[in-house]
């Protein structure tokens, strides 16, 4: 079981740059979910779904898009990236009968 | 959502010593959760919480649940080095399946 995997671990993008972070769960977790970590503030909750098909928004949703096509993928995507995007990203997974959640290792993302 | 706060902030402790963290909830708790966070990697999960006054310990930590205070607090015994990091809580909501974290706690422990 590799858990939830994310990549990259790492990445610098310029001002207006769009990427998508990966995120991938082999435990057949329906739930899985996208958080931000900066300094002070904790985790803030981006986006999750509760399925394949099913997303909503989280705390702070704007400037991300999610998607779940499979119960094992739920990339993060980045339109335009701003400096205010610069974070450590997390995504997690979860089961609804047994609600503790695995993380993934985290993105590191600077934005210039 | 639910909004948590921990307290304290940060602290430093000699080891050996004992340390105590909070976790205050502004609504009812439903399920609350420990996690453990070292510096630039993922979290780890603790212990979670679900029923009112219930305690559980893994090896030298022990986290309670005061249901109608709202709030949990986590307790190292004879703290070491291992024991650095940053503890989180985390709590859902009676229909919610969203995962809702506190800043945080940083700890450090000194030899």
């Amino acid at each position: 079981n590799a858990g939830v995997t994310q990549t990259p671990k790492f990445q610098v993008l310029k001002t207006g740059q769009s990427m998508t972070l990966q995120c991938a769960q082999d435990m057949n977790h329906e739930y899985m979910s996208w958080y931000r970590q900066d300094p002070g503030m904790g985790l803030r909750l981006i986006h999750y779904s509760v399925g394949a098909g099913i997303t909503d928004q989280g705390e702070v949703p704007n400037g991300y898009n999610v998607s779940r096509s499979t119960t094992e993928d739920f990339p993060l995507r980045l339109l335009s990236a701003a400096p205010s995007q610069t974070s450590v990203y997390f995504c997690a997974s979860s089961n609804p009968l047994d609600s503790r959640a695995s993380f993934g290792p985290g993105t590191r993302l600077l934005v210039l | 959502s639910q909004e948590l706060e921990q307290s304290p902030q940060s602290l430093i402790v000699q080891e050996g010593k004992n340390l105590t963290i909070n976790c205050t909830s502004s609504k009812t708790l439903y399920g609350l959760y420990w996690y453990k966070q070292k510096y630039g990697e993922g979290l780890i999960f603790l212990m979670m919480l679900q029923k009112g006054g219930e305690e559980k310990s893994h090896e030298k930590i022990t986290a309670k649940l005061d249901e109608k205070k709202q709030q949990s607090s986590l307790h190292i015994t004879a703290s070491q080095p291992s024991h650095a990091g940053i503890y989180l809580c985390g709590a859902v909501g009676p229909n919610d399946y969203k995962l809702s974290f506190g800043a945080g706690t940083t700890v450090t422990v000194r030899a």
